[in-house]
């Protein structure tokens, strides 16, 4: 089983609409998770960090569940400027360094 | 926030020549450095993780006699990708961390990224 798994969509979505991403993760002792998106030839850029149960920020929300070691990303009101690839991030154990998910293309389209 | 850049931002070169790839810490100390290689359509890998003034730590299946890290300060760390192949061709990003609380809860501030093209 992969460290991080997601669902390579792409997603293709009108604008306005509310769309809802998953990642699982094997490491059941991971404390901390974040999603990155990524637009294409570009790096990486944070967008949420989730520590407890969830994160909220505007039309973004991250959910945790530990019991099933999966992470959940809602993006409501979907915005042409939301087309990217959205990546599931887990840091390493005691490392800092961090394992990405192989991401879930997002397309919004008009 | 912190900004963290790469020079040069794409190469291309003729196979077996070397190239060096450097990544800057522009308003903060790093204290570790990451390089990672995104191949099209994957995901990051990450190949090493660099501590200033300390040897890289390379994961499984790098080589590091091929991809020769160097973090000599706290704002600067390279990678030199030695006898360059067309395999080798790829996306390579460093991020910086400069937290000093250790651990896996210090931000990681990615670089535009160096795109290597090997002919």
């Amino acid at each position: 089983r992969k460290e991080v798994e997601q669902d390579p969509g792409p997603f293709n979505v009108p604008e306005g609409a509310t769309v809802a991403f998953n990642c699982t993760y094997s490491n059941s002792a991971s404390q901390s998770f974040f999603w990155y998106r990524q637009d294409c030839r570009k790096e990486p850029k944070l967008l949420m960090s989730v520590y407890s149960s969830g994160n909220e920020d505007g039309r973004f929300t991250a959910q945790l569940n530990r019991a099933s070691q999966y992470i959940s990303l809602l993006i409501r009101d979907s915005k042409l400027s939301d087309s990217a690839t959205y990546l599931c991030v887990v840091p390493e154990g005691g490392r800092r360094a961090l394992t990405f998910g192989s991401g879930t293309r997002l397309q919004v389209q008009p | 926030g912190a900004v963290v850049s790469q020079h040069p931002s794409w190469v291309i070169c003729k196979s077996g020549t070397s190239v060096k790839i450097e990544c800057r810490s522009l308003d903060f100390q790093a204290t570790t450095m990451f390089w990672y290689r995104q191949f099209p359509k994957q995901s990051l890998m990450l190949m090493a993780t660099s501590n200033e003034g300390s040897k890289a730590t390379y994961e499984q299946g790098v080589e590091k006699d091929k991809f020769l890290i160097n973090h000599a300060s706290l704002t600067l760390s390279t990678l030199t990708v030695t006898s360059a192949h067309p395999e080798d061709s790829s996306f390579y990003i460093c991020s910086a961390s400069g937290g000093t609380g250790g651990g896996w809860a210090d931000t990681q501030y990615f670089g535009p990224g160096t795109r290597l093209t090997v002919l």
